[in-house]
């Protein structure tokens, strides 16, 4: 019974088309992340919705669009393909309150642009 | 600005014995730090927190310590076994708003049979 799910698992494409990857989770949890994880394996914030609302937008270009249409799910699409947006995007949710903080995070997308 | 180091990109040790991984960090205000652990095509998995309250924090075979003078944590997994090989991430946030985690660059841990 997977908590967070992410579709699609790999993702090629060339340069310049719009992408988009969905997540969606199961665990009731009122606040979800995406995170990227470039080439140097860096895993890097991007975005955070808690209720549907964006409450964090860590300087990512403008051609990074995510959606939640409710709070089971967050969608990130991507305008304008580059070279550089190659990297794994990983989604995760959190409970606010928890006691261990930890994020539960989904399986990853592996995109590559060519 | 690499708020989360782990300098070690990898460790390799021998099965029963003990795996210390390292971590520091630059910023101040972190008042909770996470380890993660995770495996090939898989996403992470949580495997122990600390507040920064507290410098130790016990489950199982994972123990981790925090000097906050230091600016230092270190995850200490013993005895350590096979299954145990895999990356490591050390992760931070920050008290107030939003939980976003700061991530380590991981360490590549293999336990050797």
């Amino acid at each position: 019974d997977t908590a967070v799910s992410q579709t699609p698992k790999y993702l090629v494409t060339q340069m310049g088309n719009d992408k988009s990857i969905k997540c969606e989770q199961n665990l009731g949890h009122d606040t979800m992340y995406w995170y990227k994880q470039d080439s140097k394996k860096f895993l890097k914030i991007m975005f955070s919705y808690n209720n549907k609302e964006l409450i964090i937008n860590e300087t990512v270009p403008n051609r990074f669009s995510p959606k939640s249409p409710d709070k089971a799910h967050l969608n990130l699409h991507i305008n304008s393909l580059e070279l550089g947006d190659s990297a794994v995007y990983f989604c995760a949710s959190s409970l606010p309150g928890l006691a261990t903080h930890e994020q539960f995070f989904g399986p990853g997308t592996r995109l590559t642009v060519l | 600005d690499q708020q989360v180091k782990q300098n070690s990109p990898s460790l390799s040790v021998q099965e029963g014995r003990i795996s210390i991984l390292n971590c520091d960090y630059t910023n101040s205000m972190f008042d909770y730090f996470l380890w993660y652990k995770k495996y090939p095509a898989e996403g992470p998995t949580f495997l122990i927190s600390i507040s920064s309250i507290k410098d130790k924090n016990e489950d199982g075979r994972f123990t981790v310590f925090l000097n906050k003078s230091a600016k230092h944590l270190s995850l200490h997994i013993v005895p350590s076994q096979p299954g145990d090989s895999a990356v490591y991430f050390c992760a931070a946030s920050q008290r107030g708003g939003a939980q976003k985690l700061v991530f380590g660059q991981g360490t590549r841990l293999t336990i050797n049979p």
